[in-house]
């Protein structure tokens, strides 16, 4: 297991659709992220996991999108009635958790190559 | 949004050392500085972290003031293959990335 993977690289989809993407985090890292980025912007923050619980959801996930992570292992996002708007990178970044005695427990976070999503 | 302020873009000589600075005012005790870069059509690249002393390592090094309101970081030899947007990140679990400095190191 050399790092994040990512699955599919590219998806091409018709507005409408249901897509599901796939994130396979390093082995050993308890926590997973969700990231969005559009051309020219830095990564938005969507969502994180620690372990199977999902601890934290940005304002930016709407109710057709959904994030799981059912054994603590990879984990699949899914955006239901897909619109144009959705055309993005989607990122995945998996990290350990950090010692609470170092302040905010966060710890450093590995990305995958991502999935870019052309909604057409 | 996001808490840092950093200059949209950079240029530097292959060879010498990148200095890049990033503006974070607001960051509270026990938030750290993250830098990571973002070489095109790749996923971001985890460089370096700090909470209040310099830290170094392979890649770079990190200057954070004593009033922890800024920091710089440094590639001390600057190749071509370090062409990319680097971000500088305050906080935890939900890091806010902002635009970042495009930084073009030129032969």
């Amino acid at each position: 297991d050399t790092g994040v993977s990512q699955d599919p690289r590219h998806k091409i989809t018709k507005r409408g659709q249901n897509v599901t993407f796939r994130c396979d985090p390093i082995s050993e890292h308890n926590r997973l992220y969700w990231y969005r980025q559009t051309l020219g912007q830095g990564p938005e923050f969507l969502t994180y996991f620690q372990n199977e619980a999902q601890l934290e959801k940005s304002r930016l996930l709407s109710d057709r999108f959904s994030a799981e992570r059912p054994k603590g292992s990879f984990s699949t996002l899914e955006i239901q009635r897909t619109e144009q708007g959705d055309s993005a990178m989607y990122l995945c970044a998996s990290s350990v958790s950090g010692s609470l005695i170092q302040g905010t427990g966060a710890r450093e976070q590995y990305f995958g190559p991502g999935t870019r999503l052309t909604v057409t | 949004d996001a808490k840092t302020t950093q200059p949209p873009s950079m240029d530097c000589a292959e060879g010498r050392a990148a200095n890049l600075p990033c503006n974070h005012s607001t960051i509270s005790g026990n938030e750290y500085v993250y830098w990571y870069r973002q070489i095109h059509s790749q996923g971001p690249q985890y460089i370096i972290h700090g909470l209040k002393n310099n830290e170094t390592n392979e890649m770079a090094s990190l200057i954070i003031t004593e009033d922890r309101k800024s920091s710089t970081l440094i590639l001390p030899h600057a190749t071509l293959r370090d062409t990319a947007v680097y971000y500088c990140i305050t906080g935890g679990n939900d890091m806010r990335f902002g635009a970042g400095t495009r930084l073009t190191v030129k032969p």
